[in-house]
């Protein structure tokens, strides 16, 4: 079956650019995060939904970032204005369940890039 | 702060040998400890995990070894082939409660020789 699909795969972006990045999880998965990923580092954690309702948004670096998942499905994260330190690889997943243990599904992520 | 500290930041193995990654955490609150394998330009995938409750755990050829009381973990590849050459990250998670989100090491760059 279909994995958990993101897009665009990748995005360059003047700095003062508004960028949306999208996601597609695994259909029926209830929970999803956004993760971001500098070069060379690990996935950071920077927001997580069950459905609809933004439970986590403790990981988002400052208020330009936004995130929302209004049908909980799709899922659109929001950098507005973007800037050259935001640059990196934003990493959504889904899992099907709510428990802690239940695996995340990664997608491709989208590499960003501003300049 | 890091929570989650691994080692080595990249490891050559030759092909057959045995690639042992290392990883330490500093939260007692963990209580779940996955490993994922990243491979460029894709998005990581869960390798294996473990609880706390073991301290042992395989899979075909990949064992993670826990140790609760130096809050250590690693990952131990058994008769590595070239095909394992890739990115592996340790994770660790709060399994109650609202936090769900993975903390995840630096990554381990693992390349195996033919």
């Amino acid at each position: 079956g279909a994995g958990v699909s993101q897009s665009p795969r990748y995005k360059v972006a003047k700095r003062g650019q508004d960028v949306a990045l999208r996601c597609d999880p695994i259909s029926g998965h209830v929970s999803l995060f956004w993760y971001q990923q500098a070069l060379g580092q690990g996935p950071e954690f920077l927001t997580y939904f069950q459905n609809e309702a933004q439970l986590d948004k403790s990981g988002l670096p400052s208020d330009r970032f936004f995130a929302e998942r209004p049908e909980g499905s799709v899922s659109t994260l929001k950098i507005q204005p973007s800037e050259p330190r935001d640059s990196a690889v934003y990493f959504c997943a889904s899992s099907d369940r709510t428990g802690g243990t239940d695996t995340q599904y990664f997608g491709p992520g989208t590499r960003l890039t501003v300049l | 702060q890091q929570q989650v500290k691994q080692s080595p930041q990249s490891l050559i193995v030759q092909k057959g040998g045995i690639s042992i990654i290392n990883c330490a955490y500093e939260n007692t609150a963990f209580d779940y400890f996955p490993w994922y394998q990243q491979f460029p330009g894709k998005g990581p995938a869960l390798l294996i995990a473990i609880r706390p409750d073991v301290s042992e755990k395989k899979e075909g050829r990949f064992t993670i070894s826990f140790n609760k009381s130096a809050k250590q973990f690693s990952l131990h590849i058994m008769d590595s082939q070239p095909g394992d050459s890739a990115t592996y990250f340790c994770a660790a998670s709060i399994s109650s409660g609202s936090a769900r989100q993975l903390t995840f090491g630096s990554g381990t760059q693992l390349t195996v020789l033919p």
